[in-house]
């Protein structure tokens, strides 16, 4: 089932600034991950962030995690024309994988 | 490391046949198998969990007849969508999870299968 809600559904950037997405969900979690999906293509795993853990890095990723609030938020820094894809997060709970509606991200050369 | 393979990835079939799509874990052992369905512009809804040796537990909704999943062995899995309609045609996704001593929640996702029913 589908849990999480993604803000915005769609974002379109310069090439280099930084885009920011949002995920809110609804239930506890044991984690909850970012994934990146390019057009018909299956999924990229970004990042992981535990229910204990407040914020991660990866690259040019940061990942926000605040469980009293029930959401996250993945910034993209310096984004690059190949960044343009949609993005996913999604809550994980007794081994299963809820997904968030996504945002597309269109990044503009 | 990690990789996971489906076949075909693409596959269009007439109506009121029947579609097999395989899904395997290339270089570790997956004791759990996810199978998601996909459709245009939307996210992925989970259709069911299997584990290698047992029967799959299907989603709410989800017909576990007309969806037919089998986990033989820690790195395959197939589903086979029985007398497929056009209202199948959908992006289908299989992810796959390490098998470890303690819960791991980090899947592995296949390329999908895009499959059209005409």
């Amino acid at each position: 089932s589908q849990q999480g809600e993604e803000d915005p559904q769609a974002l379109s950037i310069q090439e280099g600034e930084n885009a920011t997405m949002n995920c809110s969900y609804k239930t506890s979690i044991n984690n909850l991950q970012w994934y990146r999906q390019n057009s018909g293509r299956g999924l990229v795993h970004l990042i992981l962030i535990r229910s204990n853990e407040r914020e991660k890095h990866s690259g040019r990723l940061r990942v926000t995690l605040d469980t009293s609030k029930k959401s996250s938020s993945l910034l993209i820094t310096a984004s690059r024309a190949a960044d343009t894809a949609s993005y996913f997060c999604a809550t994980a709970l007794d081994y299963k994988l809820s997904f968030g509606a996504g945002t597309t991200v269109t990044v503009r050369a | 490391g990690a990789v996971v393979s489906q076949h075909p990835s693409w596959v269009i079939c007439k109506s009121g046949t029947s579609v097999k799509i395989e899904c395997r874990s290339l270089d570790f052992q997956a004791t759990t198998m996810f199978w998601y369905r996909q459709f245009p512009k939307q996210s992925l809804m989970l259709m069911a969990t299997s584990n290698e040796g047992s029967k799959a537990t299907y989603e709410q909704g989800v017909e576990k007849d007309k969806f037919l999943i089998n986990h033989a062995s820690l790195t395959l899995s197939t589903l086979t969508v029985t007398s497929a309609h056009p209202e199948d045609s959908s992006f289908y996704i299989c992810s796959a999870s390490v098998a470890s001593g303690t819960p791991s929640y980090e899947q592995y996702f296949g390329p999908g299968t895009r499959l059209t029913v005409t």
